[in-house]
């Protein structure tokens, strides 16, 4: 596609499901970030990765989040046994490869727990 | 850690020229980016600058003082489509081996007025 495409663009979830926020790309880029965002604050570097793996996880939270990019494309973000803190804005951005300067952002998902 | 420090809100007149200052203090440092964000949009990318000096891409250029850790955005014949929150954001290492991301700072809020 055209940019990054992100889905849903909206999720509301109950407190303790699980939920899967997918990032679709652009075409041929080999980076891939996740961040995430909350109100009045700046992306929190979530993971990054460099093809299929995860390069960097550095900034996941707890072990209740994961993220998967089996293929080197398409990655899956998934939160398990949500919390209401977890609320937010979840970011995906690629670059054409890991030392490119500029970042690609998609339009996020807005995840809310209840 | 990362941490960068800019103002929370500025407002400037149509027409005028306002300057976003950020100071940085981070552990590895490739290049400090500028993106921009209008509401519940996507971030996206304006400049950035590897090497000490000014970068200019039209209306918006960017200076990065490395010594000083230091670097601003200047906006010039400002428009009301400006307003919008800028973030800088420093390009460095990570802790992954291969890593490379970018950390943010909470994003000025700049409102352009009549």
């Amino acid at each position: 596609g055209a940019g990054v495409s992100q889905t849903p663009s909206n999720k509301v979830t109950e407190k303790g499901k699980y939920v899967e926020l997918r990032c679709d790309p652009i075409s041929g880029h080999t980076a891939l970030y996740w961040y995430r965002q909350s109100l009045g604050q700046g992306p929190e570097f979530l993971i990054y990765f460099q093809g299929t793996g995860a390069a960097d996880d550095s900034g996941l939270p707890n072990d209740r989040f994961f993220a998967v990019r089996p293929e080197g494309s398409v990655s899956t973000l998934k939160i398990q046994r949500t919390e209401r803190g977890d609320s937010a804005v979840y970011l995906c951005a690629s670059s054409p490869r890991h030392l490119n300067t500029e970042a690609f952002f998609g339009q996020g998902t807005r995840l809310t727990v209840v | 850690g990362q941490s960068l420090e800019q103002p929370s809100e500025v407002t400037a007149v149509e027409g005028a020229i306002v300057q976003i200052n950020c100071t940085y203090q981070t552990s590895g440092f490739y290049g400090l980016s500028w993106y921009q964000q209008h509401d519940g949009g996507a971030p996206t990318f304006l400049s950035y600058n590897a090497l000490d000096g000014l970068e200019e891409t039209g209306r918006f250029s960017s200076f990065l003082s490395r010594s000083d850790s230091y670097g601003y955005l200047l906006l010039q014949e400002l428009q009301m489509k400006d307003s919008a929150s800028y973030f800088c954001a420093v390009r460095d290492p990570g802790s992954g081996a291969g890593s490379y991301q970018l950390t943010f700072g909470k994003g000025t809020k700049l409102s352009v007025i009549p």
